[in-house]
């Protein structure tokens, strides 16, 4: 299996530009996470998708941010307009919820690396 | 909310065991996971336990669980330099979802 494929791998952008960041879970996952990390904050989990369904958004930091999972391949993560502060590696990782124990790992991608100027 | 403490920072010699704590205040925990991230990387799964077990090994790595005390640990037994890294000690609690919540690393630095 290839893994979370995440994209792009490093951003460099201008401040107030869009932002878009790109997951392919693992075939056959059904749950998403969009994770954020920086050195002040740590690991924060930002969303999180079952069935494509966002669940809990509760960590989204403002209304700058939106993640879409139009389809169980692929989710987006937005960030309109961008500003320094935003600034972090972004994570997404996928798991297959339901499962018995050995199942229930979460797989995470290589991470988008965003630098905001 | 859950919370999940680590200690920052540890230093060992090659070929020493190292032990990296955590701890935890969430009771309801189901999983308890240890991740590794190299520089640049992203966070790697070493392994886990199910919060009914109080210990696993798998090859150089025993996970200790004490759920009474909220104390997770992760020994490396005989430590190379290629097991400097920054580890990452989440908890899982299954009924609040399948969201992990992550301490703040430990970075091992593993001296020649």
């Amino acid at each position: 299996d290839a893994g979370v494929i995440q994209s792009p791998r490093h951003e460099v952008t201008e401040m107030g530009q869009e932002v878009t960041l790109r997951c392919k879970p693992i075939s056959g996952h059904n749950s998403l996470f969009w994770y954020r990390q920086t050195m002040m904050r740590g690991l924060e989990l930002l969303i999180y998708f079952n069935n494509n369904v966002p669940i809990d958004d509760s960590g989204m930091p403002e209304d700058r941010f939106s993640a879409k999972m139009p389809n169980a391949s692929f989710s987006t993560l937005k960030i309109q307009p961008s500003e320094p502060r935003d600034s972090a590696v972004y994570f997404c990782a996928s798991t297959q919820s339901g499962q018995p124990f050995s199942g229930n790992t979460i797989y995470f991608g290589e991470g988008s690396w965003l630098t905001v100027v | 909310g859950e919370d999940v403490e680590q200690s920052l920072f540890l230093s060992v010699r090659e070929g020493d065991s190292s032990v990296i704590n955590c701890t935890y205040t969430d009771s309801s925990s189901t999983y308890l996971y240890w991740y590794k991230q190299e520089p640049g990387a992203g966070l790697q799964l070493l392994t886990y336990i199910f919060s009914n077990m109080d210990m696993k090994q798998d090859q150089r790595l025993t996970v200790l669980l004490n759920k009474k005390d909220k104390h997770l640990s992760l020994r490396i037994a005989d430590t190379q330099t290629g097991d400097s890294a920054i580890y990452f000690c989440a908890e899982m609690n299954n009924n609040a979802g399948n969201m992990l919540t992550f301490g703040g690393g430990t970075r091992l630095m593993v001296k020649p």
